[in-house]
């Protein structure tokens, strides 16, 4: 099945420590966006990237870091630096890196910092 | 920064009834898209508006794209139970890649 898959679903650490969120697209998409989801909140752009090794800040970047090696492949870091990380965070993809492309979404990842 | 006002925050309404959300915007958008959320699942595009006074159906749900650029609205019509979730807007300006997103809308439908 093609689709965009984000894990692991729920995350726990303890405060100090970076972690990685995975996220994998097997839909050929040329561009992946992170974005951070708060309780009552609208979506918030991370960081997000067009093509393989090349990314941008989004509106809450500080904290947080990425690479884009591969194609499918989009993981996202939060440092220790950023200081309020419990959050939901969900990653995204559009088909190419047309502006006025639609962006389809992954399951999420729960990440509790303790 | 652009901003957008979605309204109501949430909705309490019995099976059967029809359901309406909106939009506002600061600035002009050439998309909005509206996504349903599940709990602890990612939002599923319902449906995708790129034309001022577009008006475009999926099913049960009729979107239109407003004729000033600065709204939208979300009409579902006879809501069932799986209905329930919260409704996203998004909009882009521009060339931009950024989507801007609504807070969104909590639909509750009481059986």
């Amino acid at each position: 099945d093609g689709g965009i898959t984000q894990s692991p679903k729920y995350l726990f650490r303890k405060e100090g420590q970076n972690v990685t969120l995975s996220c994998e697209q097997n839909l050929n998409h040329d561009a992946m966006y992170w974005y951070r989801q708060d309780p009552g909140q609208g979506l918030r752009l991370i960081y997000y990237s067009q093509i393989v090794n090349d990314f941008q800040k989004g509106d809450i970047a500080e904290g947080y870091s990425v690479s884009r090696e591969k194609k499918e492949s989009f993981p996202l870091t939060v440092t220790s630096a950023q200081k309020n990380p419990t959050a939901f965070y969900l990653c995204a993809s559009t088909p190419t890196n047309v502006a006025s492309d639609t962006q389809y979404f992954g399951p999420g990842t729960r990440l509790t910092v303790l | 920064g652009q901003q957008l006002n979605q309204s109501p925050q949430s909705m309490f309404i019995q099976e059967g009834e029809d359901v309406s959300m909106n939009c506002t915007s600061s600035s002009i958008f050439n998309t909005w898209l509206w996504y349903k959320q599940d709990p602890g699942e990612g939002p599923v595009l319902l449906i995708a508006l790129y034309k001022a006074g577009e008006l475009t159906s999926n099913g049960r749900l009729t979107a239109q794209f407003g004729i000033t650029r600065k709204d939208s609205f979300l009409n579902i019509s006879a809501s069932i139970p799986s209905d329930v979730g919260i409704y996203f807007c998004a909009g882009r300006g521009g060339s931009n890649y950024k989507l801007t997103f609504g807070k969104g809308t909590l639909l509750t439908v009481n059986p």
